[in-house]
């Protein structure tokens, strides 16, 4: 059984939709994320939840939102898709916030 | 100054040699180390964590921490062609979280 797992694993939208990602573990971990990393590989934390609670935001455009309905899941959902958007999403889950983390396979965001 | 500086690399290095990759980081809070392998087009998947100074061991991989000089090393012996991936450095401080962009590592058989 897959320990995190991301649907869809693909994403190929227009400028302006509106989408949503959505993550699950099994893990029973207690805080999940959502990083994106960009064509220059750099993997960048936009999002953390512990607990069902919002405890990071980074500096990210409002047109996301995170949602977390239980401590299982942890979706994204995004507003008028921009070019820049365009990236793979990762979510990830930890047992504590300072532990290693386990990641989803990704959500590959092209955006036309 | 970057939260994190990595050489991006390539390394080449030949089957059965020492790896040595190293890692730098700014925050002087950071508590939790770890090192990510990522293949191309794949996940990260977690390969050591340190949270002491000094050395760790873990089969072929051994990871190195020197707080008061803010360095972070990792150690692959015995390299393989399967160890060809990018690996990536992630300083943790509570809720702060850096990740490098990562050396790329070649292991030519």
């Amino acid at each position: 059984d897959t320990a995190v797992s991301q649907t869809p694993k693909y994403l190929v939208t227009q400028m302006g939709n509106d989408k949503s990602i959505k993550c699950e573990q099994n893990l029973g971990h207690d805080t999940m994320y959502w990083y994106k990393q960009d064509s220059k590989k750099f993997l960048k934390i936009m999002f953390s939840y512990n607990n069902k609670e919002l405890i990071i935001n980074e500096t990210v455009p409002n047109r996301f939102s995170p949602k977390s309905p239980d401590k299982a899941h942890l979706n994204l959902h995004i507003n008028s898709l921009e070019l820049g958007d365009s990236a793979v999403y990762f979510c990830a889950s930890s047992q504590g916030q300072n532990q290693p983390q386990h990641f989803g396979d990704g959500t590959r965001l092209s955006i036309l | 100054q970057k939260e994190v500086e990595q050489n991006s690399g390539p390394l080449s290095v030949p089957e059965g040699a020492i790896a040595s990759l190293n890692c730098t980081y700014s925050d002087r809070g950071s508590q939790s180390f770890f090192w990510y392998r990522q293949y191309s087009g794949k996940s990260p998947e977690l390969i050591m964590f340190i949270y002491s100074n000094g050395d760790k061991e873990d089969g072929r991989f051994t990871a190195q921490l020197n707080k008061a000089s803010q360095y972070v090393s990792l150690l692959i012996r015995d390299s393989q062609p399967s160890d060809s991936a990018t690996y990536l450095c992630a300083p943790h401080n509570f809720n702060k979280f850096y990740f490098g962009s990562g050396t790329k590592l070649n292991v030519k058989p």
